[in-house]
């Protein structure tokens, strides 16, 4: 039971770049999340899902688009990443309980 | 809308001494309370929830944390701080469903804890 993942664990984009931040998770969770984590900010919502095929905004959604075809994965997209994306990325699931799970988090800087 | 606060940026405190890690909660509701250790380059791990019940409730690794609604606070306490416990805590609440639908979790900033040996 691998719990939840992430894929890569770390990437340098050049401003301007495109990538997509896989999460996958095997414990059958109906939500999902992506954060980012920024020093002294804590953990911000960017975008969540509470079921296949649904999405919604979180608190920090500009710049970012997400996808969820299955419910195993959640896939957080930068079409155009700018140096203020430069951040720790972590995807998050859970059930009914909102008991969330972590990922090891995905280490982006943009330059 | 719903709030946390860690007034603490850090905690210090020398091992074998009880711990506090402080959070105060604003909702429109009864909440859903949370507490998640961050060890360095890893992502958050689950500690303790309080949902309804007995206000000390008990969680991995020793831990516990008071629900007082009074003071709107969710305290994390340990009677006996180890080395290992220095890590980052974030404390979280999300509103108690009154009428369906989904209702986000927000986490407070986070308070580093230094257990000092």
């Amino acid at each position: 039971n691998a719990g939840v993942t992430q894929t890569p664990k770390f990437r340098v984009l050049k401003t301007g770049q495109s990538m997509t931040l896989l999460c996958a998770q095997d414990m059958n969770h109906e939500y999902m999340y992506w954060y980012r984590q920024d020093p002294g900010m804590g953990l911000r919502l960017i975008h969540y899902s509470v079921g296949e095929g649904t999405t919604a905004k979180g608190e920090v959604p500009d710049g970012y688009n997400v996808s969820r075809l299955k419910k195993q994965n959640f896939l957080l997209g930068l079409e155009s990443a700018a140096p203020s994306q430069t951040s720790v990325y972590f995807c998050a699931s859970a059930d009914f309980s909102y008991e969330q799970y972590f990922g090891p988090g995905t280490r982006l800087t943009v330059t | 809308a719903q709030s946390v606060a860690q007034p603490e940026d850090q905690v210090n405190v020398a091992e074998g001494n009880p711990l506090t890690v402080k959070c105060t909660y604003s909702v429109s509701g009864n909440p859903y309370l949370f507490w998640y250790v961050q060890y360095p380059n890893r992502g958050l791990q689950f500690l303790l929830k309080y949902i309804t019940g007995d206000n000390l409730v008990k969680g991995s690794y020793g831990f516990e944390a008071e629900f007082n609604k009074s003071q709107t606070s969710f305290h994390l306490k340990k009677p006996s701080a180890l080395v290992s416990d220095s890590a980052l805590y974030f404390c979280a609440v999300r509103d108690r469903p009154h009428s369906g639908g989904y209702l986000k979790v927000t986490f407070g900033i986070g308070t580093k804890l230094q257990v000092i040996p």
